[in-house]
Parts: C-alpha cells; sequence; structure tokens
C-alpha cells in the first residue's frame, strides 16, 4: 500500500519559534499533498492544499503567512509554523494523493504532536 | 449542513463479533468517493475501504465492508469478526469530484471499543 512518512512526530519548541514538519510520499509520487489539523477528540479540520511546484490554497481562516507550505517535489510537501503560540499546539497530520489512483484515496501519514511552551 | 454525519460517538462490540458503524452524507454531486478510516490512539490515520458512487457493489475488504445505500445516502461501515486491535475511531470521509480540488470531507467519528 501507500505509504506517508512524516517528521518529526513529535515536537516541543518555545513561543516565538518557528517549526518545520515535512511529508514525504515514499512508494509513490504525489502531485497534491493536504495539510490537516487535529484538537484532541475532534475531527481533521483541512488547513491547506499543497499541489506541487504552485502555491498552496488554504481553507478559509487559515493564516498563510503564519503556516507556510512548500511543495517542492513530487515526494516532498512541507510546512512550517512560523512564530509558534500555545494556541497553535496540536497534532498536524498530512495527506498525500496518488496521482495514478482513480479513487483518489488520500493516504495519511502518522501525523506530528506540536507543543508550544 | 453536514456533508458527513456520524450519529455514533462511541460503540461497544464483543470480540468475534460483528458491528455496524453509521454514516451519511449529503452532496448534489453525481460523482463522490465515500472513505473509512481507522485512528488508533497513536494517532495515525488507517485507510480502510473506498466506495465509487458509481460503483454496483458494495466495497469490501477482508474484514471490512461497505453497506452502501445510495438512495438513502449512506455508507455504512461493517466489521466482521472484530478483534481486541480493532478498538480505534472510525471516521467517515466524502471526496466531492466538483470541488476540484478533492479535499475529504469528515465527519465527527465513531470510537469503537471491543470488549474481550
Amino acid at each position: 500500500g501507500a505509504v506517508v512518512s512524516q517528521h518529526p512526530s513529535r515536537v516541543i519548541c518555545k513561543s516565538g519559534t518557528s517549526v518545520k514538519i515535512e511529508c514525504r510520499s515514499l512508494d509513490f509520487q504525489a502531485t497534491t499533498m493536504f495539510w490537516y489539523r487535529q484538537f484532541p477528540k475532534k475531527s481533521l479540520m483541512l488547513m491547506a492544499t499543497s499541489n506541487e511546484g504552485s502555491k498552496a490554497t488554504y481553507e478559509q481562516g487559515v493564516e498563510k503567512d503564519k503556516f507556510l507550505i512548500n511543495h517542492a517535489s513530487l515526494t516532498l510537501s512541507t510546512l512550517t509554523v512560523t512564530s509558534a503560540h500555545p494556541e497553535d499546539s496540536s497534532f498536524y497530520i498530512c495527506s498525500a494523493r496518488d496521482y495514478r489512483d482513480f479513487s483518489e484515496t488520500q493516504y495519511f501519514g502518522p501525523g506530528t504532536r506540536l507543543l508550544v511552551l | 449542513a453536514q456533508k458527513i454525519t456520524q450519529t455514533q460517538p462511541g460503540m461497544f462490540v464483543q470480540e468475534k463479533e460483528a458491528v455496524t458503524l453509521d454514516c451519511t452524507y449529503d452532496t448534489s454531486d453525481p460523482s463522490y468517493g465515500l472513505f473509512w478510516y481507522k485512528q488508533p490512539s497513536s494517532g495515525e490515520m488507517i485507510f480502510l475501504i473506498y466506495q465509487g458512487s458509481y460503483d454496483q457493489q458494495n466495497a469490501t475488504e477482508g474484514r471490512y465492508s461497505l453497506n452502501f445505500q445510495k438512495a438513502r445516502k449512506s455508507a455504512n461501515l461493517v466489521i466482521s469478526a472484530s478483534q481486541l486491535g480493532d478498538s480505534a475511531m472510525y471516521f467517515c470521509a466524502m471526496r466531492e469530484s466538483q470541488t476540484g480540488a478533492n479535499n475529504l470531507f469528515f465527519g465527527t467519528g465513531t470510537r469503537l471499543t471491543v470488549i474481550p
């Protein structure tokens, strides 16, 4: 099956610093990747859609200058949380879609738990 | 209106028994896809099963089957012969073709607990 990795799995940082999270599709090429945020005991909230070689599309209410997304290759997308604050603490999870898959199934990474002190 | 509705916040099932997790959806798009994901306590989202709106047969993947009732707009997940490792959150999701971006709309999830 399609495998998506995410790094780091867990990060603790000080308020005001920036944190970069990587999402990689390991055995397929992903023209589109998605970034989600999940609060405890809640469902996934789509933050942005990342397309290889072009600017990400952000959902309403998501600050693009706060959450920088780069999709530089067909297997890698990065999310940078800039000037992190405690309210940014959350579980961030990415997904990738194999462009050859007619069902357009999204395969998810294992997620990153961010804690901002 | 909610695009995906999961009305069961929590479900219990005896080990080795079958369980049905409910999911209803709302869309005017004639072409859509329905997905079920499992999220154990570790947090990863594991893809379980897919049903296309034009598929004539109900999808099956091992112990998982999807009871697709198009007229009722329901896509219930049936897990047969439950195992302790099935205890997790289960999310139903839908992709609409007309949105273009093909992002998923998720339900609020159902927490399944398998009792030994």
